[in-house]
């Protein structure tokens, strides 16, 4: 099993540039979500999905935008990039539909520059 | 407001040299709180789940224990493998989030 695989891995885009970040998963799960990680400030959601069907805005959903294609797969688009969004992306995913085993598994990230 | 801090920010130990790491939280209702090890250039990977006060779970040189209103990493005896940031986070009752302390860098020298 893969787990959650992101793509691409690296990235640098200019100002004002657009592009989708893919992510997948191969464990069944119900809820994915988008996360960005910034030197000192740890792990922020930007969007999140429950289930198939549905998505939600996190902490910092500003210029950004998500589609849940269907319940392997979410990805991230960044409509205009601007140089505060460079960042490193996590995708991940969960089974919250349990009672127990809720654990989140996480994609290997995708490291993006905006220049 | 649902709350995740870490403490310390870094710890330098010596090889062999036992401490915790600190996790303080404020949820409304805990439906658990997670471990995570993340090294440089990878994404964080699942170490332990806690749902209730007075829970411990061991893995290795790591134990993990849960009150309510905080949770401790324990390392004993720790190796220079055991180098990485070591990330706490909530999920709480009622929602799909979860919530991310800014973790702890540990560095551990031989």
């Amino acid at each position: 099993n893969a787990g959650v695989t992101q793509t691409p891995k690296f990235q640098v885009l200019k100002t004002g540039q657009s592009m989708t970040l893919q992510c997948a998963q191969d464990m069944n799960h119900n809820s994915m979500y988008w996360y960005r990680q910034d030197p000192g400030m740890g792990l922020r959601l930007i969007y999140y999905s429950a289930s198939e069907g549905t998505t939600d805005k996190g902490e910092v959903p500003n210029g950004y935008n998500v589609s849940r294609l269907n319940k392997r797969e979410f990805s991230l688009r960044l409509e205009s990039a601007a140089p505060s969004q460079t960042s490193v992306y996590f995708c991940a995913s969960s089974e919250t539909g349990g009672l127990m085993n809720t654990e989140a598994f996480f994609g290997q990230g995708t490291r993006l520059t905006v220049v | 407001e649902d709350q995740v801090t870490q403490s310390p920010e870094a710890l330098r130990l010596q090889e062999g040299e036992s401490s915790s790491l600190n996790c303080s939280y404020t949820v409304s209702g805990l439906r658990g709180l997670f471990w995570y090890r993340q090294d440089p250039g990878k994404g964080p990977e699942f170490l332990f789940t806690l749902y209730s006060a007075g829970e411990e779970k061991e893995k290795e040189r790591l134990k993990a224990t849960l009150t309510k209103k905080e949770s401790f990493l324990h390392i004993t005896a720790p190796k220079p493998e055991d180098s990485a940031t070591y990330l706490c986070a909530v999920h709480p009752s009622g929602t799909y989030k979860y919530i991310f302390g800014t973790g702890t860098r540990l560095k551990v020298l031989a």
